[in-house]
């Protein structure tokens, strides 16, 4: 299982754009990078999905260098409504029986700020 | 429009009672999910199944079970409730072609 580690907590002010950055050292080669947002009392909800490169969609970029070791979700012009916890996984979709690829580590928490 | 739903939203009871919290998903997904989420732990896998009749155990699978006996329903059992088990629990599920996991509201449970 790719191990991913990212910040505890962040703190922006609203209008700033708010990157976040998520390491993953031994990602494999068939693994995806996947963020979720979670708000208070929710349960977490997709955002954006990627291989390599970019993705952006209307929410958010995802932005993956060359060796995928780490990625960087980018929050455009964050209002205080994106103030939750956003989690990186990474991991294979699925193909076929087998152990479960995904984990959720403890996520980054963003406050946006007045 | 598809949904994924748990019930009941909030239960309290006792050690040593068995507590069955249900998950129902619309989306015809093959693979479904309950985790747990405590303060300062994120959310731990707790079990997740493939499909009909197939069940696994997550990392955290002590004192709970799952059953699938179709494809909308996972079921989590704790067969002997105790004050660890209080959590928040989200069922989740997915199609398996990209695993986007669609998480339900989430049980608060409370054993005292």
């Amino acid at each position: 299982l790719a191990k991913t580690t990212q910040p505890i907590s962040m703190d922006s002010y609203e209008g700033q754009e708010v990157n976040i950055t998520c390491s993953h050292n031994n990602i494999a080669t068939n693994d995806y990078i996947t963020w979720y947002q979670q708000f208070p009392s929710q349960g977490p909800r997709f955002i954006i999905q990627g291989y390599k490169t970019k993705v952006t969609n209307e929410v958010a970029s995802l932005f993956i260098p060359a060796d995928r070791k780490s990625s960087t979700l980018s929050l455009p012009r964050v209002s205080l409504s994106d103030t939750a916890v956003y989690y990186c996984l990474v991991g294979r979709p699925y193909s076929g029986a087998g152990s479960y690829q995904l984990t959720f580590g403890k996520g980054t928490k963003l406050s946006v700020i007045p | 429009d598809a949904e994924i739903t748990q019930s009941p939203r909030h239960k309290i009871t006792e050690t040593g009672r068995q507590v069955t919290l249900a998950c129902h998903q619309t989306w015809n997904h093959n693979n479904m999910f309950w985790y747990r989420q405590d303060l300062g732990h994120g959310l731990r896998l707790i079990h997740y199944s493939y499909g009909v009749q197939d069940t696994n155990k997550g990392e955290v699978s002590d004192g709970y079970s799952v059953s699938r006996s179709n494809t909308e329903d996972l079921p989590l059992t704790l067969e002997s409730a105790a004050s660890s088990q209080t959590s928040v629990y989200f069922c989740a599920s997915s199609s398996g072609a990209t695993d986007t996991q669609y998480f339900g509201p989430g049980t608060r449970l409370t054993v005292l």
